[in-house]
């Protein structure tokens, strides 16, 4: 049931670019994205919303494939801030906060 | 805006003891919710709580409890502690319960080490 994310971990020079994968088994209503760094609080990215709506963060992109019950946040022109472990989180559509979070993906962004 | 506080923020117990946990959400959200993170498992939901009340549970077992105040501050419990409920303990709040429009903002979390 936990959404699988890839790759597990990424390097990338500054400036370069990268995406991160989310699979889910079921279908999804909604996917969340976060950014957690070592030993402080995940901070929220983005929301993709089944049918196309998007809120979040102005200088991060993401996808929402409903067929392929993917999503897809994408990192580019990177900045050392970047760096951190990404997760995503699913939500069933219900009216209710409960998030199936991903395995996670660690970036790490050299200059 | 404050941010969702939680405290203490570390916390270490021996086995068999029990703890709370506090959480207070950013001013006006009344959804809080409870996460357990470990190097294992990941994120995994606790609860969540909306206007005092339970809306959804977790798969954790009867020692891990919760409960939310009218402030909407929110805390848990864990009775009967063991070696495996060591782990970081976060707290998210949003305006409203409902995943698919809410923005959930985490709190820096509790880290608990039990021995």
């Amino acid at each position: 049931q936990q959404p699988v994310q890839s790759p597990q971990a990424v390097i990338l020079r500054e400036g370069e670019d990268a995406v991160i994968n989310c699979s889910s088994s079921k279908a999804l209503y909604s996917v969340h994205w976060y950014r957690q760094k070592h030993g402080e609080a995940p901070v929220f990215l983005m929301i993709l919303l089944k049918g196309g709506e998007q809120k979040g963060h102005e200088k991060i992109s993401a996808s929402f494939n409903e067929k392929k019950q993917q999503s897809s946040l994408y990192l580019t022109a990177s900045q050392l801030s970047y760096s951190g472990t990404y997760f995503c989180g699913t939500g069933n559509g219900g009216a209710t906060n409960k998030l199936i979070f991903g395995t996670g993906t660690l970036l790490a962004v050299q200059p | 805006k404050a941010g969702v506080t939680q405290t203490p923020r570390y916390l270490i117990k021996t086995r068999g003891q029990q703890v709370t946990l506090s959480c207070s959400p950013i001013s006006g959200h009344r959804s809080v919710s409870w996460y357990q993170q470990t190097p294992g498992q990941g994120l995994q939901f606790l609860f969540e709580y909306f206007s005092e009340t339970q809306r959804n549970k977790g798969n954790f077992p009867g020692r891990f409890s919760g409960r939310q105040f009218s402030n909407s501050r929110s805390e848990m419990n864990v009775s009967t502690l063991e070696l495996g409920d060591s782990a970081l303990y976060l707290c998210a709040s949003s305006f409203l319960p409902g995943s698919s429009y809410n923005e959930q903002f985490f709190g820096p979390g509790t880290r608990l080490t039990v021995l």
